[in-house]
């Protein structure tokens, strides 16, 4: 159980195009997902919250107009990347919480497996 | 404000020997306490996580990790190491309620495992 998945594994685009990365918990419903960046041999950096229903929260630093996230339903959420540019290539992992086991204390997120996105 | 130090970017040891890899933390109200694994490439997979009662917990793989209070750490061991352990591991604290629930990162700790 408690499987979070994201498409696609890897893509490569062009300086100034867009790109939408997917997350999906496959068996849990998630009221709340989490995107991340990271950086080489780095930890995670938390880029937004994500609530289903309801705009993103977004961390100090984090450009709310180039990096869109859209959490449309219990089991999506989205991260677009808009107009990317080359110190845009990271690596993009989502993360989300089991809504039916937030009463439990249960806290941890299930990640995805990640997506590895370079800009040319 | 919650924080998570992570002592030693690398470790490395022999097969067979007790890994140990250390994690401190800070924290103003009562923590939750997370240790993931990440191998290459790939995303996180949780290895254990303290939320109340027993100190010592015991996660997947043959790893535990013990809380204590008085010394705010959160350390992960695992008495024999596999050449399957080399990996990336994460120490993550979080609070119980609200905005506070966002996991905090320490910056990992590298894995090396030698034959």
């Amino acid at each position: 159980g408690a499987v979070v998945s994201q498409h696609p594994s890897r893509v490569i685009c062009k300086s100034g195009t867009s790109v939408k990365i997917e997350c999906r918990s496959l068996d849990f419903q998630a009221t709340t997902m989490f995107w991340y960046r990271q950086f080489p041999k780095q930890s995670l950096m938390l880029m937004a919250t994500s609530n289903e229903g309801s705009k993103a929260t977004y961390e100090q630093g984090v450009e709310k107009d180039k990096f869109l996230i859209n959490h449309a339903s219990l089991t999506l959420s989205t991260l677009t990347v808009t107009s990317a540019h080359p110190e845009d290539s990271s690596f993009y992992i989502c993360s989300a919480r089991d809504w039916s086991k937030m009463g439990q204390g249960a806290h941890e997120q299930y990640f995805g497996p990640g997506t590895r996105l370079t800009v040319t | 404000a919650q924080s998570v130090t992570q002592l030693g970017s690398h470790v490395s040891v022999s097969e067979g020997a007790l890994v140990l890899l250390r994690c401190n933390y800070s924290s103003s109200v009562p923590p939750y306490l997370f240790w993931y694994v990440q191998y290459p490439n790939q995303g996180l997979q949780l290895l254990l996580k303290y939320t109340t009662g027993a100190t010592l917990v015991k996660g997947i793989n043959g790893f535990e990790a013990e809380f204590k209070k008085s010394e705010t750490s959160f350390h992960l061991t695992k008495p024999s190491a596999h050449m399957s352990d080399a990996a990336e591991y994460f120490c993550a604290v979080s609070g119980r309620w609200g905005n506070n629930r966002k996991l905090i990162w320490g910056l990992g700790t590298s894995l090396a495992v030698n034959p």
